[in-house]
């Protein structure tokens, strides 16, 4: 049984461009949440999904945005890339609002 | 506020030691709080987990005490191990859809 699978584990952009981040949920999980990761932080909360809908966001600004799909995988996406948001974005699954299951991350460095 | 913090950055002990990893959380209205270990490289892993209505609540060589009347949860390790060496962070849940992380304990296991 597959656990959660994130894509790509490492990329780079520059300022001002964007990037797509893509999650797979645990085999029976039905809800996604995305995390932001800041090096030597914990994970900060950016938003959750839940029957393709964003069920509630955390406090980050609207250049991120993300979108579920029907087989429950989800994607996070990020405009206008700003070198703050370099970090390990995490995406976690879970069966509702039950245990939560991490991925191994997406590192994202902003040059 | 929102806000889970931890008392120590650092902790060191030697194997087959007990750990102790300390958190303090500041919203009263939280019910539901989680311990994770994550390791390098790799997303956080739940540990254990206890609710608002519990003080106490053991699993295998892991143990988590809440003291709701100061706001303090702490995770023991019995006989800690090599392979427990990881970042520590307690997580709160108001019972809404997001986690809220602390900023984490990096234990050392010192063989």
């Amino acid at each position: 049984d597959a656990g959660v699978t994130q894509s790509p584990t490492h990329l780079i952009k520059t300022r001002g461009q964007q990037v797509t981040l893509r999650c797979s949920p645990k085999s029976g999980h039905d809800t996604v949440s995305w995390y932001q990761q800041a090096l030597g932080q914990g994970p900060q909360f950016i938003f959750q999904y839940y029957e393709e809908e964003e069920r509630q966001r955390g406090n980050f600004p609207d250049r991120f945005s993300g979108h579920q799909f029907p087989n429950y995988s989800s994607e996070l996406n990020v405009n206008a890339l700003l070198l703050g948001d370099s970090a390990l974005y995490l995406c976690a699954s879970s069966f509702g609002d039950g245990e939560l299951f991490f991925g191994e991350g997406s590192r994202l460095t902003v040059l | 506020g929102e806000s889970v913090g931890l008392h120590l950055p650092t902790l060191s002990v030697q194997e087959g030691d007990n750990s102790i990893i300390n958190c303090a959380y500041s919203n009263s209205a939280s019910d539901y709080f989680i311990w994770y270990k994550q390791e390098s490289g790799k997303g956080p892993q739940f540990i254990i987990d206890i609710r608002s209505n519990m003080d106490k609540r053991q699993g295998q060589r892991v143990t988590v005490l809440l003291n709701k009347t100061v706001k303090h949860l702490s995770l023991q390790i019995a006989a800690t191990q090599p392979g427990d060496s990881a970042v520590y962070f307690c997580a709160e849940n108001t019972g809404g859809f997001k986690t809220i992380f602390g900023a984490g304990t990096r234990l050392f296991v010192k063989a």
